[in-house]
């Protein structure tokens, strides 16, 4: 059964024209995470949420924003992709020891 | 500055020998250690875990070994099967916090 469940698996975009990627998660987890990753480098946090608690990243560019309407779900807004902007993109969540839990990503293309 | 550091960035094992990956960390304040496995084109998939209280976790093949004093811990995976090719990613925490901090990953590459 899916725990964490990420649309759309692959997204192309053209630069500067929004995206938005959504997550859902089935483990009721009160944090939930966004991350891009390229190649095989570790993931970089971009948001988190403890609840309705949003933590942005120091180093997050303006350009993403995340809206988390319920405990479920979480969306990922890109305002104006840019070609450095394409990644894979991973939402997960977590126990309360940090374990987290991550959806299978989604692969974004900038043409 | 890296405070998780995989200074590996690729292992080659033999099919049925133990595979040994390793993940340094220099900040004293981490409490909680997790090994995560990633294979091409999904996210990374929980592996095993250990808290500070500890300096060995076991299940099944893969052992996670912590040298506190050393900061240093180490992944063992006994024996090492095909399906193990993967990258394979340390990671920390300090305890109420929830965000991990990352090693960069070391590939796993398992020779039949």
């Amino acid at each position: 059964d899916a725990m964490v469940i990420q649309n759309p698996r692959y997204q192309v975009t053209q630069f500067g024209k929004p995206v938005t990627l959504s997550c859902s998660q089935t483990l009721n987890h009160n944090v939930m995470y966004w991350y891009q990753q390229k190649s095989s480098q570790a993931p970089k946090l971009l948001f988190h949420y403890y609840d309705k608690d949003f933590n942005n990243e120091a180093d997050t560019p303006d350009n993403f924003q995340s809206r988390r309407p319920n405990t479920s779900f979480c969306f990922l807004d890109i305002r104006s992709p840019g070609l450095g902007d394409a990644a894979m993109y991973l939402c997960a969540t977590s126990t309360p020891r940090a374990e987290q839990f991550f959806g299978p990503g989604t692969r974004l293309t900038v043409l | 500055d890296q405070q998780v550091k995989q200074n590996s960035p690729s292992l080659s094992v033999q099919e049925g020998r133990i595979s040994i990956l390793n993940c340094d960390y220099t900040n004293s304040m981490f409490d909680y250690f997790l090994w995560y496995k990633k294979y091409p084109a999904e996210g990374p998939t929980f592996l095993i875990s250990i808290s500070s209280i500890k300096d060995k976790n076991e299940d099944g093949r893969f052992t996670v070994f912590l040298n506190k004093s050393a900061k240093h811990l180490s992944l063992h995976i006994v024996p090492s099967q095909p399906g193990d090719s993967a990258v394979y990613f340390c990671a920390a925490s300090v305890d109420s916090n929830y965000q991990l901090i990352w090693g960069a990953g070391t590939k796993l590459i398992i020779k039949p």
